[in-house]
């Protein structure tokens, strides 16, 4: 399969620690990106190449692999963390891109 | 640092065709990799096809008989047609630049968006 599948919604209580996940057979192949998008916003690049950090983006987030699962790790959630989550890959056969479902995250 | 802004007209109808274009400032569109990404109100993202700086090009497969992109070096600037549009097509539609490092693939910067109703 070249779809990557994300859990529809995660909650997490404030200051606790939250893992979302990705999952496709591409993940074994090729490095997942987390784009955290807010209501009425462009997304905004969180983790690339697996966990790497763009500059500005806190590092209560972090990224990891495991098999055919890539997960995004946010550590002591903030209020403002709250957002739409989604992962990004190449497909299996490496002919083109695909964003994953996306993961409503809600922070209590 | 690098900024996007898409334009494009404001409503499409039916079986016509939709295009966009992508302003780049900050940056050459010669020297990186574009895409086009949509959003259905309240829906996920998808991606619609990138552009390399190689000329090489990569299309949705659900998408690749209606696509194409362009780009025009003297405005800096890349675009998108998706012709014989439905209601389907009614999304936001982001321009972005790809990076690519290897086997990771990542979009850094992204334009606001820009919402086309497709509607009689």
């Amino acid at each position: 399969s070249s779809d990557l599948t994300q859990d529809p919604g995660v909650s997490v209580a404030l200051g606790q620690t939250v893992r979302i996940t990705c999952q496709g057979d591409s993940i074994r192949n090729w490095h997942a990106s987390w784009y955290q998008q807010k209501p009425g916003q462009a997304p905004v690049l969180v983790i690339f190449g697996t966990n790497n950090r763009p500059s500005g983006i806190p590092d209560r987030f972090s990224g990891s692999n495991s098999g055919n699962t890539t997960s995004l790790t946010i550590t002591w959630a903030q209020a403002e963390d709250e957002a739409d989550y989604y992962c990004m890959s190449r497909d299996s056969s490496g002919s083109h891109l695909l964003f994953g479902g996306g993961t409503k995250l809600t922070v209590l | 640092q690098v900024q996007l802004q898409e334009s494009g007209p404001g409503l499409v109808k039916p079986s016509e065709t939709l295009s966009l274009a992508c302003s780049v400032s900050g940056g050459s569109v010669t020297s990186y990799h574009w895409s086009w990404i949509r959003q259905p109100p309240g829906k996920r993202l998808e991606w619609i096809g990138s552009l390399f700086n190689t000329g090489k090009i990569e299309y949705s497969p659900s998408l690749k008989s209606r696509v194409s992109m362009s780009q025009d070096t003297s405005k800096n600037q890349f675009f998108l047609r998706l012709k014989s549009v439905t209601a389907a097509d009614t999304a936001i539609y982001f321009c972005a630049r790809l990076a690519r490092v290897g086997s990771w693939y990542y979009f850094d910067f992204w334009g606001q968006g820009t919402l086309v109703p497709v509607s009689s």
